[in-house]
């Protein structure tokens, strides 16, 4: 497919538990952002990755969030000891190129809940 | 931390009616840019207004940018259902203009 794909679509965990999110970004781009969405709410940033550039991490909310980057492409969120108040949606959006003014493109979502 | 704040959070109107959405903030924005996003789906990215003063229109929606770029509106004009939707706007930052700075949306419903 053309645009960005994130997995699963939906997860359910229980509190404690550690969860993994896939995001393949469109093919060629160098930017990939993860943000967090509360319940019809907008957008919290999270992290940012472009190209071989150190990461920036400072929209993680605790170090029990992580992401990766690995060979420039795919990206994985991970969330350990998973707590109520993770529950949202996790987007993923890549660009071409850097900056704000570029135009991100997003994935579908991955609507995470924890029991 | 900068902040935008839109309004309002929530409009019901009935079809045929002109509406206005307000995104503002008290930083300065290199650009921003306006999404719309439905139920299941990531936001769709519609317009960006980099210039202060300036007016972009697509279909029956006008957008505009305030001359200090610190605000933006967004207005629809004879509002039909398929508007119904999401809308967000989002702020890239003079600095560090990678990390858009999202509004918290407007949730609008045209009833037909």
């Amino acid at each position: 497919g053309a645009g960005v794909s994130q997995s699963p679509s939906n997860k359910v965990t229980e509190k404690g538990k550690d969860v993994e999110l896939r995001c393949d970004p469109i093919s060629g781009h160098t930017a990939l952002y993860w943000y967090r969405q509360s319940l019809g709410q907008g957008l919290e940033f999270l992290i940012y990755f472009q190209g071989n550039s150190a990461p920036d991490k400072s929209g993680l909310p605790s170090d029990r969030f992580s992401a990766e980057r690995t060979g420039g492409s795919v990206s994985t969120l991970t969330i350990q000891r998973t707590q109520q108040e993770d529950s949202a949606v996790y987007l993923c959006a890549s660009s071409l190129l850097r900056g704000g003014g570029k135009t991100q493109y997003f994935g579908p979502g991955t609507r995470l809940l924890v029991l | 931390t900068q902040l935008l704040e839109q309004s309002p959070q929530f409009l019901s109107i009935q079809e045929g009616e002109n509406l206005t959405v307000y995104c503002n903030s008290s930083s300065v924005f290199s650009s921003l840019q306006w999404y719309r996003q439905e139920p299941g789906e990531g936001p769709v990215l519609l317009v960006t207004v980099v210039t202060g003063g300036e007016v972009k229109k697509l279909k029956r929606l006008t957008f505009q940018f305030g001359d200090a770029r610190k605000d933006s509106s967004l207005h629809i004009t004879a509002a039909q259902p398929g508007d119904t939707g999401l809308y967000l706007c989002a702020g890239a930052p003079i600095q560090g203009a990678q990390k858009l700075v999202f509004g918290q949306g407007t949730r609008l419903t045209i009833n037909p």
